[in-house]
């Protein structure tokens, strides 16, 4: 599994858009890309997940550049609601037997 | 919608004593996880079960077992609790290989070894 690397936190305004990025240098040709989002007292929910270029949902967008070693995270307009930790996983999804989490991202959203 | 039902939001144990954490599913998902949270760590992973009566080790399985006697039920034991083991407890259960479907989580069991 490829090791991944955020920032510890972020801090944003309402309104504004946020984008967190994530370092996976070591990133195989096969593993894909996922990020989850989990809210205080909560277990983490899946946001979204991507190969290459960008995937968009009704809650977030990712970016992979050509290189894939790195991708980002963008959430348009962030409400207090976003405030949560926002976790990137990288792994084959056709071979990889277990979900392991980093430390993940903090993102606190003020008003 | 998929549920996953952990036993208890809230759990006080002494220590030295055996603690049992239920982990249900309702979606007959092959893959169950246990990970322990804990402030600036992140997720880890204690152990995972692909299969009923199925177990694999996490990255942090010392001091813990697990069972699977059901499909839909994962249980996490504490064989004797000591207060380094107070943490929040997530269980976890997905379809097929979970990198490539959406892992449910429940809320959490929050365990306080006194």
């Amino acid at each position: 599994l490829a090791k991944t690397t955020q920032p510890i936190s972020m801090d944003s305004y309402e309104g504004q858009e946020v984008n967190i990025t994530c370092s996976h240098n070591n990133i195989a040709t096969n593993d894909y890309i996922t990020w989850y989002q989990q809210f205080p007292s909560q277990g983490p929910r899946f946001i979204i997940q991507g190969y290459k270029t960008k995937v968009t949902n009704e809650v977030a967008s990712l970016f992979i550049p050509a290189d894939r070693k790195s991708s980002t995270l963008s959430l348009p307009r962030v409400s207090l609601s976003d405030t949560a930790v926002y976790y990137c996983l990288v792994g084959d999804p056709r071979n990889t037997d277990k979900l392991i989490f980093g430390t993940g991202t903090r993102l606190q959203v003020f008003p | 919608d998929v549920k996953v039902t952990q036993s208890s939001r809230y759990l006080v144990k002494r220590t030295g004593e055996k603690v049992f954490l239920e982990c249900v599913q309702d979606m007959d998902h092959e893959n169950m996880f246990w990970y322990r949270q804990d402030p600036g760590l992140g997720l880890r992973l204690i152990y995972f079960s692909y299969d009923v009566k199925m177990k694999e080790k996490g990255d942090i399985p010392e001091g813990y077992s697990v069972s699977r006697e059901k499909k839909e039920r994962f249980s996490l034991i504490l064989e004797s609790a000591s207060t380094n083991q107070t943490s929040m407890y997530l269980c976890a259960s997905s379809d097929g290989f979970p990198m490539n479907t959406e892992a449910f989580f429940g809320q959490g069991t929050r365990l306080t070894v006194v």
